[in-house]
């Protein structure tokens, strides 16, 4: 069965320094793994996804993750963060196998941006 | 703006009620899932639909709840006789390929349902 955990519910990084949202899977074959981002009371925006090319993906707005597989690992991170990036993350995995259309969703991070 | 358009924005019911919530896949896209999310909590698979078809509808419970895609017409999530735990945001995705393809689903904005 797929799993991912997201480590940190919550983030809290200052204007201009580098973000890292932390994210492991569980998955028993080669799976797609996507970040979403939703800003309050809003549906959720993809960020980037990984399917099996490159390891390092990057997404909009700067952000990028590094699939490793070794580590079971999808962390997402951005050089400098900024003010609009202030919103809840999600790494979801591709449910697959037998369950043809799920998506499963990490808990989420809460991203803080201090000025 | 042909994004994934769902209504309403915010509905209430009392317990007892029928909730219809609506869900208008993009332009070209005949894949629609919905997910509900609990508060403090990421989105929970429900159920998938192609246009006529439920393909997976492993995450909806038993009773109470269904979900539609008809030919012509948005596709419609219905609980009936909703109680104080339905009270959720739920989110309808679509994409114009099933998941095996690794295309994206793209989200509307959601439904928040509030139970009184």
């Amino acid at each position: 069965a797929q799993s991912v955990t997201q480590l940190d519910s919550h983030v809290s990084v200052s204007e201009g320094t580098p973000v890292l949202l932390r994210c492991n899977y569980s998955s028993s074959y080669s799976p797609s793994l996507f970040w979403y981002v939703q800003h309050p009371n809003k549906g959720l925006q993809l960020l980037l996804k990984y399917t099996s090319a490159a390891t390092l993906v990057k997404g909009i707005n700067g952000f990028e993750a590094e699939f490793k597989k070794s580590e079971t690992s999808f962390h997402l991170t951005k050089p400098s963060a900024h003010m609009s990036d202030a919103a809840e993350y999600f790494c979801v995995v591709s449910g697959g196998g037998g369950s043809q259309g799920n998506l499963i969703f990490g808990k989420g991070t809460k991203l803080s941006v201090k000025p | 703006n042909a994004g994934v358009m769902q209504n309403p924005r915010h509905l209430v019911r009392r317990r007892g009620q029928e909730a219809r919530l609506r869900c208008s896949p993009m332009k070209g896209h005949s894949h629609v899932y919905w997910y509900r999310q609990l508060p403090e909590e990421g989105l929970k698979f429900m159920v998938y639909l192609q246009k006529e078809n439920i393909i997976d509808e492993s995450g909806m419970p038993k009773e109470r709840f269904s979900a539609e895609f008809p030919k012509e017409g948005p596709s419609i999530l219905r609980i009936q006789q909703v109680v104080r735990g339905d009270s959720a945001a739920y989110f309808c995705a679509s994409s114009d390929r099933g998941t095996y393809s690794n295309q994206p689903q793209h989200f509307g904005d959601g439904t928040r349902l509030s139970i009184l």
